[in-house]
C-alpha cells in the first residue's frame, strides 16, 4: 500500500499523560499536514510542512503540541500533558508539490480518560 | 480566510436517485474546490475536485457543478447506491498558498436499498 500511513490508529491515555503519533506521507511527497477532527465535524488543520520545514501553524495548535518533520519524510506529533478535550481523530495528509490534491491517512483516534 | 458551509446536514436517498450536496464559499481569490468522502473510522478520500475554469467537472457517477458568481459548487452523485452512503465534505484552501483546506461541517448520505 503506497498511501499515507499513521501509526498508531487507536491511543487512550489518562489526562496529563503525553502521547506522540506518527504519520508516514506518500512517498515523494514534500508536503505534509495534520488536521484535527472531532466528531461531527469537518477536519481542522492543525499544521504543514514542506519538506523538514514547519511553514504554517493554526491558532489550534496549543503549546501543548509540537509536530516535526526531521528528514523530511514522516511526522510525529506530540500531545503533552493531555486534556479530555484533545480526544478526537488525529489526521495526517500529504500532497506533492505546489497541487492542492490532499492524500489523507487512515488517522490515530486519541481517547483521553 | 475561507468560510464555507455545507448543506443538508444529512441526506437519505432511495437506490438509483440522485443525491445533490452543496457549498457555499465566500472569498473568491482561490480556485480549487475538492469533495472528500469518509466512511465511519477512515480518513477522508479525495473524491473529486474542481478548478473553477470549468463549471462542471464529471468523473464516472460523481459531478460537480461550479457557480463563481453565486459562489456555490455542488456534489451530484447519480445512480445512488448503498455503498456511496458515508459523510461528504465540500473544502476550500484557507488561503493563496494552497496550504490548508478549510472543510464544510459534512453531510450524511444514507442511501437505502
Amino acid at each position: 500500500d503506497t498511501g499515507v500511513s499513521q501509526d498508531p490508529r487507536h491511543k487512550i491515555t489518562k489526562r496529563g499523560q503525553n502521547v506522540t503519533f506518527r504519520c508516514d506521507p506518500i512517498s515523494e511527497h514534500n508536503r505534509l499536514y495534520w488536521y484535527r477532527q472531532t466528531l461531527g465535524q469537518g477536519p481542522e488543520f492543525l499544521t504543514y510542512f514542506q519538506n523538514e520545514a514547519q511553514l504554517e501553524k493554526s491558532r489550534l495548535l496549543s503549546d501543548r503540541f509540537s509536530a516535526e518533520r526531521p528528514k523530511g519524510s514522516f511526522s510525529t506529533l506530540e500531545i503533552q500533558r493531555t486534556e479530555q478535550g484533545d480526544s478526537a481523530m488525529y489526521l495526517c495528509a500529504s500532497s506533492f508539490g505546489a497541487g492542492f490534491e490532499q492524500y489523507f491517512g487512515p488517522g490515530t483516534r486519541l481517547t483521553v480518560t | 480566510q475561507q468560510q464555507v458551509k455545507q448543506s443538508p446536514q444529512s441526506l437519505i436517498v432511495q437506490k438509483g436517485g440522485i443525491s445533490i450536496i452543496n457549498c457555499a464559499y465566500e472569498n473568491t481569490a482561490f480556485d480549487y474546490f475538492p469533495w472528500y468522502q469518509q466512511f465511519p473510522g477512515k480518513g477522508p478520500a479525495l473524491l473529486i475536485a474542481i478548478r473553477p475554469d470549468v463549471s462542471e467537472k464529471k468523473e464516472g457517477r460523481f459531478t460537480i457543478s461550479f457557480n463563481k458568481s453565486a459562489k456555490q459548487f455542488s456534489l451530484h452523485i447519480m445512480d445512488s447506491q448503498p455503498g456511496d452512503s458515508a459523510t461528504y465534505f465540500c473544502a476550500a484552501p484557507a488561503n493563496q498558498a494552497g496550504t490548508a483546506l478549510i472543510f464544510g461541517k459534512g453531510t450524511t448520505l444514507s442511501v437505502s436499498s
